[in-house]
């Protein structure tokens, strides 16, 4: 089974407009991590924000806001007032447990353009 | 940018030969861990090094070996390359393995094998 389902391959959003990309889940870990992170052409994975397992409220960085609904294990990342410089790959990615060999495990992606 | 350095930028190589991958951890960050990106796919974990020992390991063949050095530096190292190695290979870093903490990435190698 998929640990991270992305299942929009790509988006487009107008420039100014809110964006909102989806991510679901699956652990059975009860402690946990959730990341989402920007991969512009030159490849380079820009982490954006960061959601705890045990948070009580959403995440929020800026323009950007993790919708995070944990009896749904899902975490959206929306995006407010896209800007062109926004169009890339993002990744959501969930990290289990804490300590020792701890990785990250990415979904497929969503491939995101704004456009005029 | 995240302080992670990795080089080279771009590597050909061909098939059976050997490459060796760079990473430069991010400053005070003890942890490495190296991801390889296939075209089209998210990244996968190929594994981590905690205070210069391999700490986990992704669903890897023992041909992708790693080191890490005593200033955190750490190497990647495939042998007997296949085609399907090409790959963007990708560096992270962390300040420690204790809780959730954020990885910061590196640019990436691109490895291409014909």
């Amino acid at each position: 089974a998929q640990k991270i389902t992305q299942t929009q391959p790509g988006m487009f959003v107008q420039e100014k407009e809110a964006v909102t990309l989806d991510c679901t889940y699956d652990t059975s870990d009860p402690s946990y991590g959730l990341f989402w992170y920007k991969q512009p052409s030159s490849g380079e994975m820009i982490f954006l924000i960061y959601q705890g397992s045990y948070d009580q409220q959403n995440a929020t960085e800026g323009r950007y806001s993790l919708n995070f609904q944990k009896a749904r294990k899902s975490a959206n990342l929306v995006i407010s007032a896209s800007q062109l410089g926004d169009s890339a790959m993002y990744f959501c990615a969930m990290r289990e447990g804490t300590g020792t060999a701890s990785k990250l495990t990415f979904g497929t992606g969503t491939r995101l353009q704004v456009t005029l | 940018e995240t302080g992670v350095t990795q080089s080279p930028t771009h590597l050909i190589k061909t098939r059976g030969q050997q490459v060796t991958l760079r990473c430069s951890s991010q400053s005070g960050h003890n942890t490495v861990s190296w991801y390889q990106q296939a075209l089209g796919q998210g990244p996968q974990f190929i594994f981590q090094y905690y205070r210069e020992e391999e700490n986990g390991r992704g669903n890897f063949p023992p041909r992708f070996s790693g080191l890490q050095f005593p200033n955190y530096s750490s190497e990647l190292n495939v042998n007997a390359l296949e085609l399907d190695d090409s790959a963007l290979y990708l560096c992270a870093s962390r300040p420690g393995l204790a809780g959730l903490d954020t990885q910061y990435f590196g640019p990436g190698t691109r490895l291409t094998v014909l």
